[in-house]
């Protein structure tokens, strides 16, 4: 079974401190996704990264995919409460299979 | 901007009843999938649906069956409910395929009693 762990599973920071969650597998994906989900709503996505070593940036969230395509981490700096929510990594293997992970629940407490 | 719209949002249902979870989008997305999310664990892939007509089963499709008759629509249906399948199910589009991006319901929450 391809399993795809994140970590932390749940991280409480306050305001203006940075953050980095991790997304590990023992599978190579061909691309990797992450997205946030809030309470009652469906996951929104917030960036997908294809290459080896890739890092994207989206405002204060940095996204990296590791070299072997295998993990991929998501920093955030001076996270802020409207940063509180579900991040999910998802990585697509091929045809219709795209692992999920289980998740990091962030708050952020001003 | 309706996106993929999913009723109801919340059903209780007793062991061995049968419902349809409702399913529509309005991006005329070929793709359609449905997956459920249970606490703890990533979201698996009940169906989907590469276009009007063509449907396939997922990693979870057991208990469970859809229709594509439409391009809009994708309805998820339940035969003799099972308490396994308490869950939040989410009904998902995406235009350039299962790598693409998806875009997501609000979620259907289903308790089975």
């Amino acid at each position: 079974t391809q399993l795809l762990e994140q970590s932390p599973q749940f991280l409480s920071i306050q305001e203006g401190e940075n953050l980095t969650v991790y997304c590990n597998s023992s599978s190579v994906f061909s691309s990797l996704q992450w997205y946030r989900q809030e309470p009652g709503e469906g996951p929104v996505l917030l960036v997908t990264v294809v290459t080896g070593g890739e890092v994207k940036k989206l405002k204060r969230l940095t996204f990296q995919f590791g070299d072997a395509r295998k993990d991929s981490s998501l920093h955030i700096t001076a996270a802020q409460p409207g940063d509180t929510g579900l991040y999910l990594c998802a990585g697509y293997t091929g045809g219709f299979k795209t692992i999920f992970g289980a998740g990091t629940r962030l708050f952020v407490k001003a | 901007n309706a996106g993929v719209t999913q009723t109801p949002k919340f059903r209780i249902l007793k062991i061995g009843q049968s419902m349809t979870l409702q399913c529509t989008q309005d991006m005329n997305h070929n793709y359609m999938y449905w997956y459920r999310q249970d606490p703890g664990m990533g979201l698996k892939l009940i169906y989907y649906s590469v276009g009007a007509g063509i449907t396939d089963k997922g990693e979870v499709p057991n208990g469970y069956n859809v229709s594509r008759s439409t391009t809009e629509d994708f309805p998820l249906r339940l035969e003799l409910a099972a308490p396994s399948q308490t869950s939040v199910y989410f009904c998902a589009s995406s235009y350039l395929g299962p790598d693409g991006e998806a875009f997501f319901g609000q979620g259907t929450r289903l308790t089975v009693v």
